[in-house]
């Protein structure tokens, strides 16, 4: 039972667009969600998150999108850069545990 | 200051056989989780190790065991191994458990099962 679901494998943007991974979650109760990168021989680096009290939340070129009503999340890269280029999981978890659920992944390629 | 630290980096085992997957977790870290990611799927939670116990565990048979060290390291170790136990093997590490805290995680263990 996926409780995360990213339904795009993969994504390819042009350098200096934006990039946009989606996410979907079924769990009700996960009021904390994440976003992490990685990239190949290397584990997953955290990238950014978002409390389920808010709604959006930026840090430089990334910024995530929460739609609680939807159970969906996004991911926006603006502008999209070469080093973006990698495998990004949403990701979820109930605040109180320390358990994530991971979804299956997005790769992103940026193009020249 | 040293990372998450993962070994061996690769290894290739026999169905049926043991194996023992260690973990050095970031500098002024105490806890520790495990992850399986199988190809083309995501982290799966295995285990947290916190204060030397089994803290929160996932949906794996008890094949999967863990220890955790005083000096906070780790060990994985999974017995009669199958196929399916084919895996990149993720260690991920924290100062104390539950609220929002940062995991980092290590690089990783392959692991191949023949």
């Amino acid at each position: 039972d996926q409780q995360v679901k990213q339904n795009s494998p993969s994504l390819s943007v042009q350098e200096g667009r934006i990039s946009i991974l989606n996410c979907d979650y079924t769990n009700s109760m996960f009021d904390y969600f994440l976003w992490y990168k990685k990239y190949p021989a290397e584990g997953p680096t955290f990238l950014i998150s978002i409390s389920s009290i808010k709604d959006k939340n930026e840090d430089g070129r990334f910024t995530v999108f929460l739609n609680k009503s939807a159970k969906h999340l996004s991911l926006h890269i603006v502008p999209s850069q070469p080093g973006d280029s990698a495998v990004y999981f949403c990701a979820a978890k109930i605040i109180v545990y320390d358990k994530i659920i991971f979804g299956k992944g997005t790769r992103l390629h940026i193009l020249p | 200051d040293a990372g998450v630290t993962q070994s061996p980096t690769h290894l290739i085992k026999t169905r049926g056989q043991q194996v023992t997957l260690r973990c050095s977790p970031k500098s002024g870290h105490d806890t520790v989780s495990w992850y399986q990611q199988a190809l083309g799927q995501g982290p799966q939670f295995i285990f947290q190790y916190y204060e030397e116990e089994e803290r929160q565990r996932g949906n794996f048979p008890d094949r999967f065991s863990g220890h955790q060290f005083p000096n906070y390291s780790s060990e994985l170790n999974v017995n009669a191994l199958l196929l399916g136990d084919s895996a990149l093997y993720l260690c991920a590490s924290s100062f104390g458990t539950g609220g929002i805290r940062t995991i980092y995680f290590g690089e990783g263990s392959w692991l191949t099962v023949v």
